[in-house]
């Protein structure tokens, strides 16, 4: 079946430096997407979405980049903060049971 | 507005007990779900509701009942609690079916059957 998945399931970075979080998806009817921030002990926290009539989102510190070729979608944060540290996750609409569908997640940890 | 609200925090269950976990939400939100979440795995849809009176089943329905008698409350049922029912538990809610708006989440709910 089609799935969300993601490159690495750890990501460490220098404080300041840029990150880069990937994820795969295989489902071409999907044309909604987010990335989620997940802190330890809390819930999924939404940080920014994208349509697939766009190929670049910016919001504060973060980009998203959706690539429909090769179906792919990326979370840059510039200047990695501490406060970065978390799980990300990615997830796509294409799903056929009215609700989106989520990936693994990927750890960032964010070196002092 | 206090979000999406879940209780308890922590809970932990025998074989066999029964339980609810409590979901309510401030936003006038339509559409409001459970998620479980178990290590290396991504979220996993368990029930949802579009709407007062009208819920469906997602991916891992089997030992779940809920119901939605108001737009507020979104309450899961665990019928006989079962070790494989340990893991962390998440209510979200959203304008829509989710599909096409972010989801809100409650702070989870950490469930142990032993």
């Amino acid at each position: 079946g089609e799935s969300v998945g993601l490159h690495l399931p750890t990501l460490s970075v220098q404080e300041g430096d840029n990150s880069i979080i990937n994820c795969a998806y295989s489902n071409s009817a999907s044309d909604y997407f987010i990335w989620y921030k997940q802190e330890s002990g809390k819930g999924p926290q939404f940080i920014i979405d994208i349509r697939s009539n766009m190929d670049k989102r910016q919001g504060q510190r973060v980009t998203v980049l959706l690539n429909k070729t090769v179906k792919h979608l990326s979370l840059q944060i510039a200047a990695t903060q501490p406060g970065d540290s978390a799980v990300y996750f990615c997830a796509e609409n294409g799903n056929n049971n009215n609700d989106m569908r989520f990936g693994a997640g990927t750890r960032l940890t964010v070196k002092p | 507005n206090a979000g999406v609200t879940q209780t308890p925090k922590f809970q932990v269950l025998k074989t066999g007990q029964s339980m609810t976990l409590q979901c309510a939400q401030d936003m006038n939100h339509e559409y409001m779900s459970w998620y479980r979440q178990d290590p290396g795995m991504g979220l996993r849809l368990i029930h949802y509701s579009v709407g007062a009176g009208i819920t469906d089943q997602g991916e891992v329905p089997n030992g779940y009942n809920v119901s939605r008698s108001t737009t507020e409350d979104f309450p899961l049922r665990l019928l006989s609690a079962a070790p494989s029912q340990t893991s962390v538990y998440f209510c979200a809610s959203s304008w829509e079916s989710g599909i096409n708006y972010g989801y809100t989440f409650g702070s989870g709910t950490r469930l142990t059957v032993v």
